[in-house]
């Protein structure tokens, strides 16, 4: 099993271009979210989806857009780069809602973002 | 809104000396609480995660307790070695999933 990967590992923007971080995971989870990271702020949700087709807003959702068309693939879309989109983009899959089970978060190795 | 705060942000140990990393949460409705340790450059893996149920996990050096009451949760590392160097995270999962903003600590050889 790869687990989740993520592309790119790097990226520079120019403010107002848009892009695309890709995730994917191999292991038939349900639930894959992703987060952002900022120095001293921890982890926050940008967006989650609990299977195919279903995608919800987390903490920071503005400025981001997801889709989840198959189980496998979640990606996230930046769609008008700004400086304050400037961090470090992790996503995460597990095989059911990690509030509500035992299972762990598994995390991909993270795309780190500058936004100029 | 939970909020949930790791203290120290920063702790450098000698070799050998167990490290007691602390971490508390706001609102003790939650259903588990999840340690996790982060590599420069990485993401994140899980270490220890305790059932709101549970007061405590162990898994080899590692011990990790859990007191609702109080919001609080503690990690233990047994005679920390310089592998033991990483930030480590606590995740608590009640409404949301809420991170702390991490402890990165230093086992000097």
């Amino acid at each position: 099993n790869a687990g989740v990967t993520q592309t790119p590992k790097f990226q520079v923007l120019k403010t107002g271009q848009s892009m695309t971080l890709q995730c994917a995971q191999d292991m038939n989870h349900e639930y894959m979210s992703w987060y952002r990271q900022d120095p001293g702020m921890g982890l926050r949700l940008i967006h989650y989806s609990v299977g195919a087709g279903i995608t919800d807003q987390g903490e920071v959702p503005n400025g981001y857009n997801v889709s989840r068309s198959t189980t496998e693939d979640f990606p996230l879309r930046l769609l008008s780069a700004a400086p304050s989109q400037t961090s470090v983009y992790f996503c995460a899959s597990s095989s059911l809602n990690p509030r509500a089970s035992t299972d762990t978060q598994y995390f991909g190795p993270g795309t780190r973002l500058t936004v100029l | 809104k939970q909020e949930v705060t790791q203290i120290p942000a920063a702790l450098s140990v000698p070799e050998g000396e167990n490290l007691v990393l602390n971490c508390s949460f706001t609102d003790s409705a939650i259903y588990n609480l999840q340690w996790f340790r982060q590599d420069p450059g990485k993401g994140l893996t899980s270490l220890l995660l305790i059932q709101s149920s549970q007061r405590e996990q162990t898994s080899g050096r590692l011990n990790a307790s859990l007191d609702k009451s109080s919001g609080r949760s503690t990690l233990y590392i047994a005679a920390s070695q310089p592998g033991d160097s990483a930030t480590y995270l606590c995740e608590v999962a009640g409404n949301k999933l809420t991170f702390g903003g991490g402890t990165r600590v230093l086992v000097k050889p």
